[in-house]
C-alpha cells in the first residue's frame, strides 16, 4: 500500500548542479502534480500532469521541467539549481481530472537545500 | 497574492480549549478541501465540502463552507496534542488546478 513515493527524502546541491527529483504513485492516477512549499507561502503548483504524455506550467514553473512518459511516474528536473530553489518539494496524485472533488494523495516530500 | 487566506497564522492552546480557524477568498470555489500536514509528512486530506452551507463533522471536528462558497471555518471542540499540525485549506474548481491557503499552525500544548 505505498501510494506515493518520493525520492530522496533530503538533497543538498551546490549552486548550478542539476538533479531529478523522483515521484511515483501506484494507484493508477491519471492527474500528478508537484508543489513547492515556503514557510508562509502554502502550496504552490510548479507543474502538474493530467495523463501520460501531457504535462503544463503550474503558478511557479520557472527552473524546472517535467515529464510523464507512463501513468505511474512524474520525476521533477532542477536544471540548474538556485538557493530560491531551496524548498521542500511534494508529489500528489489523484483520481480525476483538475479541479475534481476527490481527494490528493502526496508523497512525504523531497527536503531540498542549494548552497 | 494569496487567492485564499488562512487566519490565524499561528495557535497555540491548551488541551481541552475550543478552536475556530478560517479559510478565506474573494473568489466562488465549487469546492473547498482541509488537509493536515504533520512535521516530516505531506498533506493528508480531512474533508471535501461542495455544497454552499454545507456542515461536515469528523469526530471532534467541524468544517463548514459559507453560503456563498467563498469561505470556510474548522473548529475543533475539545483539542488534544494530537490535533497538532499545519492545516491547509485548498480551493477547487472544475477544469482548474487547486489553490492552497498559506495555512494555520496549530499546537495543542498538554
Amino acid at each position: 500500500n505505498a501510494g506515493v513515493t518520493q525520492t530522496p527524502k533530503f538533497q543538498v546541491l551546490k549552486t548550478g548542479q542539476s538533479m531529478t527529483l523522483q515521484c511515483a504513485q501506484d494507484m493508477n492516477h491519471e492527474y500528478m502534480s508537484w508543489y513547492r512549499q515556503d514557510p508562509g507561502m502554502g502550496l504552490r503548483l510548479i507543474h502538474y500532469s493530467v495523463g501520460a504524455g501531457i504535462t503544463d506550467q503550474g503558478e511557479v514553473p520557472n527552473g524546472y521541467n517535467v515529464s510523464r512518459s507512463t501513468t505511474e511516474d512524474f520525476p521533477l528536473r532542477l536544471l540548474s539549481a538556485a538557493p530560491s530553489q531551496t524548498s521542500v518539494y511534494f508529489c500528489a496524485s489523484s483520481y480525476g481530472d483538475r479541479g475534481s472533488n476527490q481527494p490528493q494523495h502526496f508523497g512525504d516530500g523531497t527536503r531540498l537545500s542549494i548552497l | 497574492t494569496q487567492l485564499l487566506e488562512q487566519s490565524p497564522q499561528f495557535l497555540s492552546i491548551q488541551e481541552g480549549e475550543n478552536l475556530t480557524v478560517y479559510c478565506n477568498s474573494s473568489s466562488v470555489f465549487s469546492s473547498l478541501q482541509w488537509y493536515r500536514q504533520e512535521p516530516g509528512e505531506g498533506p493528508v486530506l480531512l474533508v471535501t465540502v461542495v455544497t454552499g452551507g454545507e456542515v461536515k463533522k469528523l469526530k471532534r471536528l467541524t468544517f463548514q463552507f459559507g453560503d456563498a462558497r467563498k469561505d470556510s471555518s474548522l473548529h475543533i471542540t475539545a483539542a488534544q496534542p494530537g490535533d497538532t499540525g499545519l492545516y491547509l485549506c485548498a480551493g477547487g474548481r472544475r477544469g482548474q488546478n487547486f489553490v492552497f491557503g498559506p495555512g494555520t499552525r496549530l499546537s495543542v500544548l498538554p
